[in-house]
């Protein structure tokens, strides 16, 4: 099945700095890759996602790359706000039938005003 | 957001006992999925369903129980417990033809066991 591998752990940046997360994953079959974001407490929630059509995508402040010959895709996080401080968490499926998304571990980020 | 609800939000139980956590949706999802919450392993899906009467494994099923009978109700039953189901469970669902399409999470339930 698939793995996929999410880096760093945790990550601390400075107010207005930019932060990225970065995955590998296993399948090469893999076409659907989420990024969602869970704050302390509370539920995780769609923030972006991309699938392998495309290389990148960009919705305000935030953009997900992908390269699908190494098999991997990152997050970016441009001017960081305190209000981004959450555990993101990475996925990845095959977009057919009853598969299923695969989440990496998820990384801390905290962001220091 | 409101629209998945889980309950109960927090739970302690003992070993043995066997425990149900509830999870209703209102909008007519056809997919629905249960996953376990641990420090250091993530989000790791235990069932799923496709839709009423339709259920299947997923990465870590051993312990657990589900069933629908109806599409909006996706019930998740620890026969029984184990202090290694001590987590946070989250039940999410996803309209869409694939099961990849984006998944709504319910507010989670915080399982203890003793």
């Amino acid at each position: 099945g698939e793995n996929v591998e999410q880096h760093p752990s945790t990550l601390s940046v400075q107010e207005g700095d930019s932060a990225v997360i970065k995955c590998t994953y296993s399948d090469s079959a893999s076409n659907y890759f989420p990024w969602y974001k869970q704050e302390l407490g509370k539920r995780p929630q769609l923030i972006i996602d991309i699938r392998s059509n495309v290389g990148e995508k960009k919705d305000q402040r935030i953009a997900v790359t992908l390269n699908k010959t190494a098999k991997h895709f990152s997050l970016h996080i441009t001017e960081t706000q305190p209000e981004d401080s959450a555990v993101y968490f990475c996925a990845a499926s095959i977009n057919s039938g009853y598969s299923t998304l695969t989440f990496g571990k998820g990384t801390m980020l905290l962001v220091s005003p | 957001d409101a629209g998945i609800t889980q309950s109960p939000r927090y739970k302690i139980t003992e070993t043995g006992r066997q425990v149900t956590l509830m999870c209703h949706q209102t909008w007519s999802h056809s997919y629905m999925f249960w996953y376990r919450q641990d420090l250091g392993h993530g989000l790791r899906l235990i069932y799923y369903s496709a839709a009423a009467d339709i259920t299947d494994k997923g990465e870590v099923p051993d312990g657990y129980v589900v069933s629908r009978s109806k599409t909006e109700n996706f019930p998740l039953t620890l026969e029984s417990a184990t202090r290694s189901q001590t987590s946070v469970y989250f039940c999410a669902s996803s309209d869409s033809a694939a099961s990849t399409d984006t998944q709504y999470f319910g507010p989670g339930t915080r399982l203890t066991v003793l």
